[in-house]
């Protein structure tokens, strides 16, 4: 099983900053199967970035993604208000899915 | 637009069972593989159990694995979660979630069912 490690913890960041976070794979991920998603207090899960650097429908050009290999990032280039939330990313392999532990983002 | 919504969840006791359902609507059901993805209170996102959009194939992850099952009925555009043996460990809110078979991931998700398994 791939285990999906995500850093840091939390994150302390103002509006108007940029945000990178961090997910590293135990073992080499298809970057066509590498996912972020967004979940804000009692909601679901939001399909934020998939194929590592995709943006899914609606999802502002704020946010990017790269990465190959065992490490990905999640960029927001300038944050917004509504962006301080939780962020997992997700792979999948050999019909078998994992998230990350998640990162917080939270207002400084 | 697409509508997933889940229902069955509440409170039940250790070693007993319970059967989740997620009504789908908006999108043709039976073109799609369909997922549960649990998320004990306070934790992270855990992948429970994956279903082809025929209900051929079905795939689980290990700390589920021959206690829960996953099917699906197509006529009636809905799935299923059938849990056994239930443990204080599966206390979670329960999401169903589209499968996007091209690129691995869950592109739609339902608001979720809270299943509490306590004595």
């Amino acid at each position: 099983e791939i285990v999906l490690t995500q850093s840091p913890g939390t994150l302390s960041l103002s509006p108007g900053e940029r945000a990178t976070l961090s997910c590293r794979a135990s073992q080499s991920v298809s970057s066509s199967y590498l996912a972020w998603y967004q979940q804000k207090p009692g909601q679901a899960p939001r399909l934020l970035i998939y194929g590592a650097s995709s943006r899914a429908t609606g999802i502002p050009d704020r946010f990017s993604g790269s990465g190959s290999g065992t490490d990905f990032t999640l960029t927001i280039s300038r944050l917004e208000p509504e962006d301080f939330a939780v962020y997992y990313c997700q792979q999948y392999s050999s019909s078998l899915y994992t998230f990350g532990q998640g990162t917080k983002l939270e207002i400084k | 637009q697409v509508q997933l919504v889940e229902s069955g969840g509440g409170v039940v006791q250790p070693g007993r069972s319970l059967r989740l359902s997620c009504a789908a609507s908006g999108f043709t059901f039976s073109g799609y593989g369909m997922h549960w993805v649990r998320q004990a209170p306070g934790k992270g996102l855990e992948w429970v159990a994956l279903i082809w959009y025929d209900g051929s194939n079905k795939y689980y992850g290990d700390s589920v694995k021959g206690r829960f099952t996953i099917s699906r009925d197509n006529s009636k555009n809905t799935l299923y979660l059938q849990m056994n043996s239930l443990r204080a460990g599966d206390t979670a809110v329960y999401y169903c979630a589209r499968d996007w078979e091209a690129v691995g991931t869950f592109d739609y998700w339902g608001q979720g069912t809270l299943v509490t398994v306590s004595s």
